[in-house]
């Protein structure tokens, strides 16, 4: 049971280049998340799917799209990179309940040149 | 716009002190609320979830939680070196929000 996993762990762009970061889930959830993490920032949401076969637009979603492929996956996709979006990227799931928790992937250290 | 927040910090406690993290959130239909801690260069980890106004103990943690006054906050007793970190303060609807976090440093 290896939880979110997460690949790459690491990346270097130049700006206007295009990459998509993986994320997979093997705890059956139903829910999938993508947040960013800058420094002083916190996490904020890019997107969610609430369950397979629905995205949705969280507090930064520009620059981005994902695409939920199954049950188990959810790819964020930066089509033309910019250095605003060099951060950490973590990918995060939950069963979808009221009080579940979420699991967090080990996160994608992504530096945009 | 949900808004969560959090003072950012840094909170310094000494050993054996109770640290004590606050949250205010601006959804006043939000139901559930978590905390996480997170080390630096790592992932956030679950610490505790509430969803009833009052207290919630788990060893020396405790949740409180103030519907009304759209308040949570986080109680750290006997507060140890290991627990500094930054702390996560989490507010579910079906997009989870969290805030910027608070850093805790507790000195020996």
């Amino acid at each position: 049971n290896a939880g979110v996993t997460q690949t790459p762990k690491f990346q270097v762009l130049k700006t206007g280049q295009s990459m998509t970061l993986q994320c997979a889930q093997d705890m059956n959830h139903n829910s999938m998340y993508w947040y960013r993490q800058d420094p002083g920032m916190g996490l904020r949401l890019i997107y969610y799917s609430a369950s397979e076969g629905t995205t949705d637009k969280g507090e930064v979603p520009n620059g981005y799209n994902v695409s939920r492929l199954n049950k188990r996956e959810f790819s964020l996709r930066l089509e033309s990179a910019a250095p605003s979006q060099t951060s950490v990227y973590f990918c995060a799931s939950r069963m979808g309940l009221r009080i579940d928790e979420q699991f967090f992937g080990p996160g994608t250290r992504l530096t945009v040149l | 716009q949900k808004e969560v927040e959090q003072n950012s910090g840094p909170l310094s406690v000494p050993e054996g002190a109770i640290a004590s993290l606050n949250c205010t959130y601006s959804d006043r239909g939000s139901q559930s609320f978590f905390w996480y801690r997170q080390y630096s260069g790592k992932s956030p980890e679950l610490i505790m979830f509430i969803y009833s106004n009052g207290d919630k103990e788990d060893g020396r943690f405790t949740a409180q939680l103030n519907k009304a006054s759209q308040y949570v906050s986080l109680l750290i007793r006997d507060s140890q070196p290991s627990d500094s970190a930054t702390y996560l303060c989490a507010v579910n609807d079906n997009d989870m929000r969290f805030g910027a976090g608070t850093r805790l440093t507790v000195k020996p």
